[in-house]
């Protein structure tokens, strides 16, 4: 079974230092890993995607993520913090559920706080 | 192009009715999930239907049921609806590498 694990349930910083959400993943094959944003009341925006493609991804509103299989893990980063950047974010692994369908396997998520 | 919709945005209901959510996919996709977040949690995996038919469920009883029509919009149906029911119920659908887009939500209460 596909799993992921966010190490930090919340993460504050300030405006202008870098961000790092922390998560690793349990997969027994290569594995499709996601992360998602979440504004306070809004739905759930995709921030970036690795598909066994190249491992530095790079996403939306200057974030990133490395996969690095060694560590099992897929960090998201970001240089420096906007004030907008304050939302919850999921890390996410992509898995074969019952059947044929596709399903998604959500982290217990981080609060990310960002301070003036 | 046009994103998932979902309607209604809100939704109250009483312990024992019915509900029924409805989703419009994004345009040309021809999959759609459909997620449970409870306050305070991430998303859980209801079930997936794909060109008409359920191709996955994640582990939710029989009540929750769904359908898609051939137009790739879709329907959410909560039957003998519990306390626990209360929450946002996210439509999804997905492109071929698996990604999905998410709509805004439906969110239900239950009194």
């Amino acid at each position: 079974a596909q799993s992921v694990t966010q190490l930090d349930s919340h993460v504050s910083v300030s405006e202008g230092t870098p961000v790092l959400l922390r998560c690793n993943y349990s997969s027994s094959y290569s594995p499709s890993l996601f992360w998602y944003v979440q504004h306070p009341n809004k739905g759930l925006q995709l921030l970036l995607k690795y598909t066994s493609a190249a491992t530095l991804v790079k996403g939306i509103n200057g974030f990133e993520a490395e996969f690095k299989k060694s560590e099992t893990s897929f960090h998201l980063t970001k240089p420096s913090a906007h004030m907008s950047d304050a939302a919850e974010y999921f890390c996410v692994v992509s898995s074969i559920s019952s059947g044929s369908a596709r399903q998604l396997t959500f982290g217990s998520g981080t609060q990310l706080t960002v301070l003036p | 192009e046009t994103g998932v919709t979902q309607s209604p945005t809100h939704l109250i209901k009483t312990r024992g009715q019915q509900v029924t959510l409805r989703c419009s996919s994004q345009s040309g996709h021809n999959t759609v999930s459909w997620y449970q977040q409870a306050l305070g949690q991430g998303p859980q995996f209801i079930f997936q239907y794909y060109r008409e038919e359920e191709n996955g469920r994640g582990n939710f009883p029989p009540r929750f049921s769904g359908l898609q029509f051939p137009n790739y919009s879709s329907e959410l149906n909560v039957n003998a609806l519990e306390l626990d029911d209360s929450a946002l119920y996210l439509c999804a659908s997905s492109d071929v590498q698996g990604a999905l887009f998410f709509g805004p939500g439906t969110r239900l209460t239950v009194l």
